[in-house]
């Protein structure tokens, strides 16, 4: 129940084309859903967050989606640019104890 | 802007070594948190602290121990290093359990390698 799945587990899309990642959880004890963006040689960097309240959050080329119902969750990047090639992670939090549980993460590589 | 450093960001022991992974943040967060990272598996909790003197074990305790004498820094010990702890280790901090939807930040992680 704790478990948060995360698919793909690699993603190649063309420079311009939309990334799409998913992610789905069980536990409705959840109650903050960030994703993580991390580069080779560095730590984990919360990219942009959402509450379940909330059916959809957009910052930039990044937008969260959220289906309280479905208990699942996506993370879409727009005109997707090789930049972008990094390890994104999903995640939820538990307001009780602060823990963050993690998807496994998804390699996106943008081809140029 | 939140920065949390780990003392290493590679180290080469040899089994049977105690090591010692140290972990600073500088924003005066509550909470710390020690996760391994490998290939495949994501990021998996070994041990956090929500206070001094504070320690919680995470998922995957065994082998382990923390030490948290001072808010600001948050120590992961390897009693007796094995070769299965060879890993991305890797140091997060939040402000506080009080503060609710609050992110973790992470250090750049320390790769640890067991001979």
């Amino acid at each position: 129940q704790q478990q948060v799945k995360q698919s793909p587990q690699s993603l190649i899309v063309q420079k311009g084309g939309i990334s799409i990642i998913n992610c789905a959880y069980e536990n409705t004890a959840f109650d903050y859903f960030p994703w993580y963006q991390q580069f080779p040689g560095k730590g984990p960097a919360l990219l942009i967050a959402i509450r379940p309240d909330v059916s959809e959050k957009k910052e930039g080329r990044f937008t969260i989606s959220f289906n309280k119902s479905a208990k699942q969750f996506s993370l879409h990047i727009m005109d997707s640019q090789p930049g972008d090639s990094a390890t994104y992670f999903c995640a939820a939090i538990n307001r009780r104890d602060d823990k963050i549980i993690f998807g496994k993460g998804t390699r996106l590589h943008i081809l140029p | 802007d939140v920065k949390v450093t780990q003392s290493s960001r590679y180290l080469v022991k040899r089994t049977g070594e105690k090591v010692f992974l140290e972990c600073v943040q500088d924003m005066d967060h509550e909470n710390m948190f020690w996760y391994r990272q490998d290939p495949g598996l994501g990021l998996r909790l070994i041990y956090f602290s929500y206070d001094v003197k504070m320690k919680e074990k995470g998922d995957i305790p065994e082998g382990y121990s923390v030490s948290r004498e001072k808010k600001e820094r948050f120590s992961l010990i390897l009693e007796s290093a094995s070769t299965n702890q060879t890993s991305m280790y890797l140091c997060a901090s939040s402000l506080s359990r009080d503060t609710s939807n609050q992110p973790q930040h992470f250090g750049d992680g320390t790769r640890l390698s067991i001979l």
